[in-house]
């Protein structure tokens, strides 16, 4: 069965870079979009952005100037980073992979990574 | 406060039939197509619809989904107790950038 691992420093202090990387095991790494999606604690959903499987991204303008995400195809990992956090960025942060073939989409999620930030 | 409104609670009885409302504007649901996601409690978010009114595979038929002008709908036939959970709507927004309802919890009584 697939699964997408995630991990990273699940406590921050203000002004540092929240670091989280994504890996499946038991299913394919290429052909897929990245997507990142956080929540915070007792809220919604809130779209961080994506990596397509040729590379290209899109971002949250609200979080634009804060992030990153990339894939390195060695290790079949994907990576987010989000610069100056704040308190405000506290959530559970999760990663999907989608991919649409001429019949059907399907989509996995990781089980999420709880970042607190916290002086 | 989200780009996509939905009714904050839904709910209803086993084996009724609940609908949840998403409405959106012409960049979003107008021009795009709409995803829902269900929430089981603790869990991560499950793809639920797709493309408006596709299942994914292993999706019961009960779940259904439909679209009209700048409004979505998720329908739940049949409801069971394991239903209760917490649903969101999305969709791509020509920002770019794809934007979530702030969800609706349902709660089967």
């Amino acid at each position: 069965q697939v699964q997408l691992q995630q991990w990273g420093a699940g406590l921050l202090k203000p002004s540092e870079t929240l670091s989280l990387t994504c890996a499946v095991y038991g299913g394919s790494f290429s052909g897929y979009s990245w997507s990142w999606i956080r929540q915070p604690p007792g809220k919604g959903l809130e779209w961080i952005g994506e990596i397509n499987h040729s590379g290209s991204t899109n971002y949250n303008p609200s979080l634009k100037s804060r992030v990153t995400i990339s894939v390195d195809t060695s290790k079949n990992h994907v990576s987010l980073k989000l610069s100056s956090v704040t308190a405000a960025d506290t959530a559970v942060y999760y990663c999907a992979r989608g991919i649409c073939s001429s019949t059907s989409c399907a989509e996995d999620w990781g089980q999420g990574t709880l970042v607190t930030v916290s002086s | 406060q989200s780009v996509l409104t939905q009714p904050p609670s839904a709910s209803g009885t086993p084996g009724q039939r609940v609908t949840i409302s998403c409405s959106g504007s012409s960049s979003n649901i107008g021009s795009n197509t709409v995803n829902w996601y269900q929430q089981l409690p603790g869990t991560a978010p499950k793809l639920l619809i797709y493309t408006d009114n596709q299942r994914p595979s292993g999706v019961p038929d009960r779940f259904s989904g439909s679209k009209s002008g700048t409004s979505a709908s998720l329908a739940i036939s049949g409801l069971q107790s394991e239903d209760e959970a917490d649903y969101y709507c999305a969709a791509w927004d020509d920002s770019p950038m794809e934007v979530f309802g702030a969800g609706t919890k349902l709660t089967v009584l």
